[in-house]
């Protein structure tokens, strides 16, 4: 059962747009989604995190919005540059837990 | 200040032979994790310490996998009988405590069973 599901798999966006990745999750229980980037040969660094009590959290470029109804959360990127060009790994948990993660979305950005 | 370190980055051993890594995580951190990523793919849960309590072992794929850490600081990941499906990069995180969700990760070493 794959708790975590991420969706799309690989995104091409042109520099200057947005780009959307999207991930649903089954347990109700879990509180608190982060996403992670990841460049080739080095360990998933955090991005930006949400926990459910807010709709919508903004850091710079990146804005996590977060739909609980839906058991629904995405990660945007706007002004989208060919540095982003990386994976991108959402997770989540459950207090006191560790994260499960989706399987990624390898980004890149064409200048 | 120093982030969490790994050790070796790259093993390469043959089928049937052990291999340990070593993580070393952010001082102060009293939660570890160990993941598995297998190429191209997420990463994978293996065992997670906090403090002195019982590890939660629950993501050793089999019992050959087996994790050690001492007190509040370095963890060894020990895989007895190494075979190919082992090939991977295996990552080490840290955090403040287990109740913080954020984890900050190590390098990861990579693992290449011939």
């Amino acid at each position: 059962q794959q708790q975590v599901k991420q969706s799309p798999q690989s995104l091409i966006v042109q520099k200057g747009g947005i780009s959307i990745i999207n991930c649903a999750y089954e347990n109700t229980a879990f509180d608190y989604f982060p996403w992670y980037q990841q460049f080739p040969g080095k360990g998933p660094a955090l991005l930006i995190a949400i926990r459910p009590d807010v709709s919508e959290k903004k850091e710079g470029r990146f804005t996590i919005s977060f739909n609980k109804s839906a058991k629904q959360f995405s990660l945007h990127i706007m002004d989208s540059q060919p540095g982003d060009s990386a994976t991108y790994f959402c997770a989540a948990r459950k207090a006191g837990t560790a994260l499960i993660f989706g399987k990624g979305t390898t980004l890149s950005v064409s200048s | 200040g120093a982030g969490v370190s790994q050790s070796p980055s790259n093993k390469v051993t043959e089928k049937g032979k052990d291999v340990e890594l070593r993580c070393d995580p952010i001082s102060g951190h009293t939660a570890l994790y160990w993941y598995r990523q297998r190429l191209g793919q997420g990463l994978e849960f293996l065992i997670y310490f906090q403090g002195n309590s019982a590890p939660d072992k629950s993501g050793l794929p089999s019992d050959r996998f087996s994790a050690e850490r001492t007190g509040e600081s370095v963890s060894t990941l020990t895989i007895q009988r190494t075979q190919q499906e082992d090939s991977a990069v295996y990552l080490c995180a840290s955090s403040l405590n287990r109740n913080r969700g954020e984890q900050y990760f190590g390098p990861g070493t990579r693992l290449t069973v011939t």
